[in-house]
């Protein structure tokens, strides 16, 4: 079946770090691939998204690039701040928007210290 | 933009007895709902899906005589865990779809122990 394999957490950075938290899904055909984020005491907010090969999610700061190829979907920031501290969760579904089933990866915790 | 609310945040109950979680979505239609269970480090795992109106569809393992749910309104599922057990503690979270951008919104969680 389906699944997504998120890099093992914590990742703890300094200010103005860059990251880069790893994402790979096996999936048959062609999935949506997220980012959502948890922040401390709040629900998954979706980050970005992506809906196929080659397309680039980005947001905040964050981007994503779907690639089927290797069927990844790191996401990258150039420099974090304290106030992207939070869980960070990689999904996948077969579902153009979300409305679907989503299958996420086990989060990644960034914490990013000043 | 869109917002879940989840209640109680945070429930402890005796074995035996049953707990109710409330899902609302406070500013749209939820024409569906879901509802997940997260265990420590893992991922979220989908427990069912619900559409207003009519029975939820339950994943391959949860059993649905034990996790009742109902999804009686555009705005309100509820999930109750009956004869709770130990083994029945974990953090649930309930997100909802129906909103104009098609995506699913996500309730901040309610994390049940059972002692």
């Amino acid at each position: 079946g389906d699944s997504v394999t998120q890099m093992e957490g914590p990742v703890t950075l300094s200010e103005e770090a860059f990251l880069t938290i790893n994402c790979t899904y096996t999936a048959t055909g062609y999935p949506s691939l997220f980012w959502y984020v948890q922040y401390p005491g709040e629900g998954l907010q979706l980050l970005l998204k992506a809906t196929k090969a080659d397309d680039k999610g980005s947001n905040k700061g964050f981007e994503a690039t779907y690639r089927k190829e290797t069927t990844s979907f790191h996401l990258e920031k150039g420099s974090v701040q304290v106030s992207d501290s939070a869980v960070y969760f990689c999904a996948l579904t077969h579902y153009g928007g979300s409305q679907g089933n989503l299958i996420f990866g086990k989060g990644t915790k960034l914490s990013v210290k000043p | 933009g869109a917002v879940v609310s989840q209640h109680p945040s945070w429930v402890i109950c005796k074995s035996g007895t049953s707990v109710k979680i409330e899902c609302r979505s406070l500013d749209f239609q939820a024409t569906t709902m879901f509802w997940y269970r997260q265990f420590p480090k893992q991922s979220l795992m989908l427990m069912a899906t619900s559409n207003e109106g009519s029975k939820a569809t339950y994943e391959q393992g949860v059993e649905k005589d034990k996790f009742l749910i109902n999804h009686a309104s555009l705005t309100l599922s509820t999930l109750t865990v009956t004869s709770a057990h130990p083994e029945d503690s974990s953090f649930y979270i309930c997100s909802a779809g129906g909103g104009a951008s098609y995506e699913q919104y996500f309730g901040p969680g309610t994390r049940l122990t059972v002692t």
